[in-house]
């Protein structure tokens, strides 16, 4: 049972290049969200979905866009890429009784 | 505005030592509670879930508390071990069709032989 898939596990880009990150989930969760993690902020919204062709803004959206085409999918995307998006991202998805799990994260860098 | 604060930001204690970790909300409409469990390059891993009604849940070595009056839980860990060592998150959510959950920033916890 895979649960929450996050790829790539690493990544290092140069300012203004582009990438997709991929989290997959397998457990027919509705809700799934893009989250980011730096130190002493603790763990910040993206973007999130309620559901398979819906997207919305979270705490912190700029900089990036996110797709939910398949209900299992969710990709977010860094068009233009900046180091001050040097971060760690995690996908999470939310069962019905209202627990999020998580994937083992994606370490990027901006250089 | 929904807000989450946990205290202490960082704790160092003794392998064998009992530590209670703090958190204070103030989220309303309050659903659950919920503290997670996240080792370093890992994602977070559910501990515990509080409901309103629940003052006191345990799980194993891990036993959670609720005031919902003060709206402050306690996570405390009895006889630590190196394996505690680790992030713990409190993530509260609330009712009436929210689909967001609201973070604490966590405490790092340091368990030292």
């Amino acid at each position: 049972n895979a649960g929450v898939t996050q790829t790539p596990k690493f990544r290092v880009l140069k300012t203004g290049q582009s990438m997709t990150l991929l989290c997959a989930q397998d457990m027919n969760h509705e809700y799934m969200y893009w989250y980011r993690q730096d130190p002493g902020m603790g763990l910040r919204l993206i973007h999130y979905s309620v559901g398979e062709g819906t997207t919305a803004k979270g705490e912190v959206p700029d900089g990036y866009n996110v797709s939910r085409l398949k209900k299992q999918n969710f990709l977010l995307g860094l068009e233009s890429a900046a180091p001050s998006q040097t971060s760690v991202y995690f996908c999470a998805s939310r069962a019905y009784t209202g627990e999020l799990f998580f994937g083992e994260g994606s370490r990027l860098t901006v250089l | 505005k929904n807000q989450v604060e946990q205290s202490p930001q960082s704790l160092i204690i003794l392998e064998g030592k009992n530590c209670t970790l703090q958190c204070n909300y103030t989220v309303s409409p309050f659903s659950n509670l919920r503290w997670y469990k996240q080792d370093t390059g890992r994602g977070p891993v559910s501990l515990t879930i509080m409901t309103f009604s629940e003052n006191t849940k345990s799980n194993g070595r891990y036993t959670a508390t609720l005031d919902a009056d003060t709206k402050q839980s306690s996570l405390h860990i009895t006889a630590s071990q190196l394996s505690d060592s680790a992030s713990y998150i409190c993530v509260v959510s609330a009712s009436g069709g929210s689909y967001i959950p609201t973070f604490g920033r966590g405490t790092s916890l340091i368990v030292h032989p």
